[in-house]
């Protein structure tokens, strides 16, 4: 089946900085989205992402759908310690009913 | 307020038994998911369900059963077949399966079989 690799797995950075993390699929996708989930919560919808080259921000979060369309990243700028979580890339394809995941990058910020 | 609601938060199960775990949503989404998460992994997909009295499997379905009486409601039954069910398992849904529809999730149900 699809699969999605997210990078990096994990991340452990000082408050302010600012954090890359992308997504890459051996196919391609019609719809890309990234979610956050808190520890022991379901994941929340940060961005979503529907043209090939779409460059989209939600306050210090951009994302961007690969020009492929086999691949997206995530930014966020100047971090704070809110944004300690896990980061999901998920992929919907053609036949637009189900997300594949990617395996997540955890994300930990030090005050 | 609306959303979806899973329940319980937790759940302790004896090996062997079967268990049920609850989503209701009052959203008036069309389609319901389930997904399983281990930790350090992603989400994958057990079974999904775009109207009612209808559902299909997803990638791990084995284990596993579902049924889709009413729009509102989508149990996830864990049964004695699944090898491995402690896990994390989230329930989603969606009101269509059109362009920008997308999926809210659950608060997750954590399953541990001791």
């Amino acid at each position: 089946g699809q699969q999605l690799n997210q990078s990096p797995q994990s991340m452990f950075i000082q408050e302010g900085e600012d954090v890359s993390m992308n997504c890459t699929s051996s196919s391609i996708f019609n719809t890309w989205l990234w979610y956050k989930q808190d520890p022991g919560e379901g994941p929340v919808l940060l961005i979503a992402l529907y043209k090939a080259g779409e460059l989209t921000s939600n306050g210090r979060l951009t994302a961007q759908f690969g020009i492929t369309r086999k691949d997206s990243f995530l930014n966020i700028s100047a971090s704070i310690p809110s944004d300690v979580g896990i980061y999901f890339c998920a992929g919907r394809d053609n036949a637009g009913n189900m997300l594949t995941f990617g395996g997540g990058t955890r994300l930990m910020v030090k005050p | 307020d609306g959303g979806i609601t899973q329940s319980p938060k937790y759940l302790f199960r004896k090996e062997g038994q079967n268990v049920t775990l609850s989503c209701e949503q009052n959203l008036n989404h069309d389609a319901m998911y389930w997904y399983r998460q281990d930790p350090g992994q992603g989400l994958r997909l057990i079974y999904y369900s775009q109207i009612v009295n209808d559902f299909q499997k997803g990638d791990i379905a084995e284990g596993y059963s579902v049924s889709r009486e009413k729009k509102e409601s989508f149990p996830l039954t864990v049964t004695s077949a699944q090898k491995n069910p402690t896990a994390f398992y989230l329930c989603a849904s969606r009101q269509g399966s059109g362009w920008y529809t997308e999926a809210f999730f659950g608060q997750g149900t954590r399953l541990t079989v001791v």
